[in-house]
């Protein structure tokens, strides 16, 4: 059974802080790694993807990979408001159906 | 361009009753699934259809549950007989070839009365 945790949260962060957001798997032959952000009443949206150990960084967010720990992250540079919602964290291995974790819930107070 | 579209946006049947959930999925992608949210709860893996081979159909909760893909494009859905415990979001997705992100529709919100 290929198992994603989160935290489910909430992980409260105040304005303009770093936002780490966790997520471990199980499954050693996972390659490829994505990170989806999800508002209340909407559909998820890609942030992220990333398939190599260290960091990937794009604008405010910044992916990390370390397949050695099975773990991944991602973290949130001068958190704003507008980035509260649920994250989800989903990993794919050989099989191409992904599995997703149950998401952590980020809320960004002024 | 365009992302995944799905329709419609909101259904609301009775127990009993048939229902069918479309997605269109961006042009040029050959994969697509359909997943189900229920309120507050994480995403259940439905179906998985792959180019013209055959769908992995091992998400599927029951029989009353089916899903057809025409012309490697368009997908439909189907509920038979719907019962309460249906009720949910359902989402759909699609990738690529060359990379395999998901990309997923707006959802269809089912309420069975």
């Amino acid at each position: 059974q290929k198992e994603v945790e989160q935290n489910s949260g909430p992980l409260s962060v105040p304005e303009g802080a770093i936002a780490s957001l966790n997520c471990t798997y199980s499954d050693r032959g996972s390659q490829s790694f994505f990170w989806y952000r999800q508002y209340s009443g909407k559909s998820p949206e890609l942030i992220m993807s990333i398939y190599s150990n260290g960091d990937k960084e794009d604008g405010r967010f910044t992916a990390q990979l370390n397949k050695a720990s099975q773990y991944v992250s991602l973290l949130i540079r001068d958190s704003q408001p507008s980035d509260s919602a649920t994250y989800l964290c989903a990993v794919k291995g050989g099989s191409y159906i992904p599995t997703f974790g149950r998401g952590t819930s980020l809320i960004v107070h002024p | 361009g365009a992302g995944v579209s799905q329709s419609p946006s909101n259904k609301v049947t009775e127990k009993g009753k048939d229902v069918e959930l479309r997605c269109d999925p961006i042009s040029g992608h050959t994969a697509l699934y359909w997943y189900r949210q229920s309120l507050g709860q994480g995403l259940e893996f439905l179906i998985y259809f792959q180019g013209n081979s055959a769908p992995d159909k091992s998400g599927l909760p029951s029989d009353r549950f089916s899903a057809e893909r025409t012309g490697g494009s368009v997908s439909t859905l189907t509920i038979q007989r719907t019962q309460q415990e249906d009720s949910a979001v359902y989402l759909c997705a699609s990738s690529g070839i060359a990379r395999d992100e998901q990309f997923f529709g707006p959802g269809t919100r089912l309420t069975v009365l």
